[in-house]
């Protein structure tokens, strides 16, 4: 198994440009999620989905769409790419599990907007 | 609502040196509580999880015991490596809940 699997790994933007994050998984979970990770700042949830079709926000929404059509995919889009977006994205996945489960990382990709 | 706090780092220890990273928390109910660990360039990765009150979570050497009482996670490592240099974060789930909760990170460094 891949695993969780993101491209591209590194990612340089202009403002205003639009672009998608690509995630897959091989693992039949149901739950995948986005986060951004900022210094000092942990990890902060922008959208999740918890299966196919279904999507809602996380804390940070704002600039960002998603959609869910199959299992394995959840890309991210970023509409106008602004300088505050230049953080590292990561994409994970999970089963339900009554919340006991642990969430797998993807192994991140790091936008830069100019 | 849920949060996690992590003492701040970083910290720096020479090799075989005792490590503790304190994290509590607040929470409804019993939440499960989890260590991440992230090495450099890397996504976060499981380290050890505990899911009910008096749990040991333990992996590789790190150990972590669910305190209700205290609402704490502190993780500890007897004899610490310079591969063990890397970001830790505590995190918490509700029961029966989806999201993830993440402490800030605390980042280790161990000198040879």
């Amino acid at each position: 198994n891949a695993g969780v699997t993101q491209t591209p790994k590194f990612q340089v933007l202009k403002t205003g440009q639009s672009m998608t994050l690509q995630c897959a998984q091989d693992m039949n979970h149901e739950y995948m999620s986005w986060y951004r990770q900022d210094p000092g700042m942990g990890l902060r949830l922008i959208h999740y989905s918890v299966g196919a079709g279904i999507t809602d926000q996380g804390e940070v929404p704002n600039g960002y769409n998603v959609s869910r059509s199959t299992t394995e995919d959840f890309p991210l889009r970023l509409l106008s790419a602004a300088p505050s977006q230049t953080s590292v994205y990561f994409c994970a996945s999970s089963t339900p599990g009554e919340g006991k489960n642990e969430q797998f990382f993807g192994p991140g990709t790091r936008l830069t907007v100019l | 609502g849920n949060s996690v706090t992590q003492m701040e780092g970083p910290v720096t220890l020479s090799e075989e040196a005792f490590l503790t990273i304190n994290c509590t928390y607040t929470a409804t109910g019993y939440p499960s509580l989890f260590w991440y660990v992230q090495y450099p360039g890397e996504g976060l990765q499981l380290l050890l999880k505990a899911t009910k009150a008096d749990d040991k979570g333990s992996n590789k050497g790190f150990e972590a015991t669910y305190r209700k009482e205290t609402t704490s996670f502190h993780l500890e490592k007897g004899s610490v490596q310079v591969s063990d240099s890397a970001v830790y974060f505590c995190a918490l789930k509700d029961t029966g809940g989806f999201k993830t909760i993440f402490g800030a990170g605390t980042r280790l460094f161990v000198k040879a």
